[in-house]
């Protein structure tokens, strides 16, 4: 079946703008994540959707970050007022919320987000 | 704050050895264990996963877990050029909470 898809693949902007990126999960899977990754580092937790409720926003750098969810599957992260330091490849992933104890994330192909 | 620590590498075997990868937890709650292999420039991929402690073996993959060590590993028999990527690990508590990533280890299989 199909597997989780961002959208777009690779985005360049310039400092001060706006920018939205989407996700597309698998289908059935309730749970949604946004993580970052930034050269050379380790994946950077940014924000957990449970449907269409985000209750873990912690990992949000700053009130320039912001993300939804609507009717339990696409998702889009906003970044306002882009900064250089919002550089990074920005990964999604979902993973089913029923059976095994934890069930595997599946992570699509990342948005690769240059601020100028 | 929850932490996972992986040594950075590079880790070079040669062809046909067994490459040993480490991670260790600070979160003595953490009930799931996952490693993914990521390729440069592409996104992470699951590899393994372990839940209980001992051994779970998957083709030239074996997955290790000691919860009171709080250590989990990462066997790869018969090491190909193929396997030559960054392998993160990761950690989760029970329910719904994030994947914690340790920021990876590259391994580096020589011809």
């Amino acid at each position: 079946g199909a597997g989780v898809s961002q959208s777009p693949s690779n985005k360049v902007t310039e400092k001060g703008k706006d920018v939205e990126l989407r996700c597309d999960p698998i289908s059935g899977h309730t749970a949604l994540y946004w993580y970052r990754q930034s050269l050379g580092q380790g994946l950077e937790f940014l924000i957990y959707f449970q449907g269409n409720s985000a209750p873990d926003k912690s990992g949000l750098p700053s009130d320039r970050f912001s993300a939804e969810r609507t009717g339990g599957s696409v998702s889009t992260l906003t970044i306002q007022r882009t900064q250089q330091e919002d550089s990074a490849v920005y990964l999604c992933a979902s993973r089913k919320t029923s059976g095994a104890p934890y069930n595997e994330q599946f992570f699509g192909p990342g948005t690769r987000l240059t601020v100028l | 704050q929850k932490e996972v620590e992986q040594n950075s590498g590079p880790l070079s075997v040669p062809e046909g050895a067994i490459a040993s990868l480490n991670c260790t937890y600070s979160d003595r709650g953490s009930q799931s264990f996952f490693w993914y292999r990521q390729y440069s420039g592409k996104s992470p991929e699951l590899i393994m996963f372990i839940y209980s402690n001992g051994d779970k073996e998957d083709g030239r993959f074996t997955a290790q877990l000691n919860k009171a060590s709080q250590y989990v590993s990462l066997l790869i028999r018969d090491s190909q050029p193929s396997d030559s990527a960054t392998y993160l690990c990761a950690v989760a508590s029970s329910g719904n909470t994030p994947l914690v990533f340790g920021k990876g280890t590259r391994l580096s299989v020589i011809a």
